[in-house]
């Protein structure tokens, strides 16, 4: 149980486009869902917090514009890079919990590669 | 707070050795500690929790243990195999801004030889 599905798992695109990443919860209903990055050999840094219905929590130094994000249903969020650019070449992976609550860990996708040209 | 690394300590042991993965955290007010296990190209994998209130736990293999007064976490793997060769992170639960969010370490590469 707890299945987190990412799509895609890597995509390559030219600098300048816009790429969609989508993040569903297979067997369970999730109200908050995780946007992280992870570059190269470093651990996961965690961009925004992803809420079914209302806006999304960014952390400090995310850029709300160049990241949007859309959990629009229970079981699906997803995260858009807007007008990317090589800088933005990273892997993002999304998790999510099928409790708000502080007794569940954390299920993770098996993450995006992003590359920008 | 939240942590990055330049690069990733490795800890190299033989096969069938026991491993022993430490980890610092910063938030005294973090209350549920979790290891994750992530291997190349994919996304970190749940190996074992464990809450404030307690000090070890114990699971197939695992142990993890909990010093909250130095605030340390460390992963003990008994007999240790091939397959557990990957990158470790420990991350700790904080409630900020209304949710509960993870931070996660700076991950320690586990290098198994036979």
């Amino acid at each position: 149980g707890a299945v987190v599905s990412q799509h895609p798992s890597w995509v390559i695109c030219k600098s300048g486009t816009s790429v969609k990443i989508e993040c569903r919860s297979l067997d369970f209903q999730a109200t908050t869902m995780f946007w992280y990055r992870q570059f190269p050999k470093q651990s996961l840094m965690l961009m925004a917090t992803s809420n079914e219905g209302s806006k999304a929590t960014y952390e400090q130094g995310v850029e709300k514009d160049k990241f949007l994000i859309n959990h629009a249903s229970l079981t699906l969020s997803t995260l858009t890079v807007t007008s990317a650019h090589p800088e933005d070449s990273s892997f993002y992976i999304c998790s999510a919990r099928p409790w708000e609550s502080v007794n569940q860990p954390q299920h993770f996708g098996d993450g995006t590669r992003l590359s920008i040209l | 707070g939240e942590s990055v690394g330049l690069h990733l300590p490795t800890l190299s042991v033989q096969e069938g050795d026991n491993s022993i993965i430490n980890c610092a955290y910063s938030n005294s007010a973090s209350d549920y500690f979790i290891w994750y296990k992530q291997e190349s190209g994919k996304g970190p994998q749940f190996i074992i929790d464990i809450r404030s209130n307690m000090d070890k736990r114990q699971g197939q293999r695992v142990t993890v243990l909990l010093n909250k007064t130095v605030k340390h976490l460390s992963l003990q793997i008994a007999a240790t195999q091939p397959g557990d060769s990957a990158v470790y992170f420990c991350a700790e639960n904080l409630f900020s801004g209304g949710y509960n969010k993870l931070i996660f370490g700076a991950g320690t590469r586990l290098a198994v030889h036979p």
